[in-house]
């Protein structure tokens, strides 16, 4: 069964710091991957997304994430975070077809402080 | 541009009122639209994939006669829970997409209280 694992339930870090959040998944064929966000009182956004070519993508907002298939993993990462990344975050995956339901992790909630 | 709309936003109705919640495209042509539902600290559940002038495929687990959904146009999906219990209290969310390997656009979700 397909399957979307994010390891991190709650981060939290500092101003500047670095982020890597990570999402490993589990999906037969040929998959098309995703992070979205989720900002407080907000509807989710899309934030970078994996089809094919190649496998480190960029975002909005300075975020980035690498597609390694040997380790069936697409981690989020961002040099240096602000506050205003505070939030939650999605990986979702799903088959390469637009009409196929995309199957979500559990999201990892994000808490940046000054 | 690819905007989803959903309404309405919250919703508190007594046991065993039916609530219906609309999905809209509002710039663009939905084929496929997804219903999903999220509990407090969890992830979103798919709940049915809807596709224009077809019936919804509902997962498994999903009650289709508790869950109506409808498709009837390339821009608007509705959601009907049917005879609501407080069990039935969570966030349900939207999503909608164009045709081919596209992105899925979320609406705002909608809260659902049953008292």
């Amino acid at each position: 069964a397909q399957s979307v694992s994010q390891h991190n339930h709650h981060v939290i870090l500092s101003e500047a710091a670095s982020l890597e959040l990570g999402c490993n998944y589990s999906y037969g064929g040929t998959v098309n991957l995703f992070w979205y966000v989720q900002y407080p009182g907000q509807h989710l956004q899309l934030l970078l997304k994996y089809f094919s070519g190649d496998p480190l993508v960029k975002g909005i907002k300075g975020f980035e994430a690498e597609f390694i298939k040997s380790k069936f993993s697409f981690n989020l990462r961002k040099p240096s975070v602000q506050w205003s990344d505070t939030a939650e975050y999605f990986c979702a995956a799903r088959g390469n077809s637009g009409n196929t339901p995309l199957v979500f992790g559990k999201g990892t909630r994000l808490s940046v402080i000054a | 541009g690819a905007v989803v709309s959903q309404h309405p936003s919250r919703v508190i109705c007594k046991s065993g009122t039916s609530v219906k919640i609309e999905c809209r495209s509002l710039d663009f042509q939905a084929t496929t639209m997804f219903w999903y539902r999220q509990f407090p600290k969890q992830s979103l559940m798919l709940m049915a994939t809807s596709n224009e002038g077809s019936k919804a495929t509902y997962e498994q687990g999903v009650e289709k006669d508790k869950f109506l959904i409808n498709h009837a146009s390339l821009t608007l999906s509705t959601l009907t829970v049917t005879s609501a219990h407080p069990e039935d209290s969570s966030f349900y969310i939207c999503s909608a997409t164009r045709q081919g390997n596209q992105p899925q656009h979320f609406g705002d979700g909608t809260r659902l209280s049953i008292l």
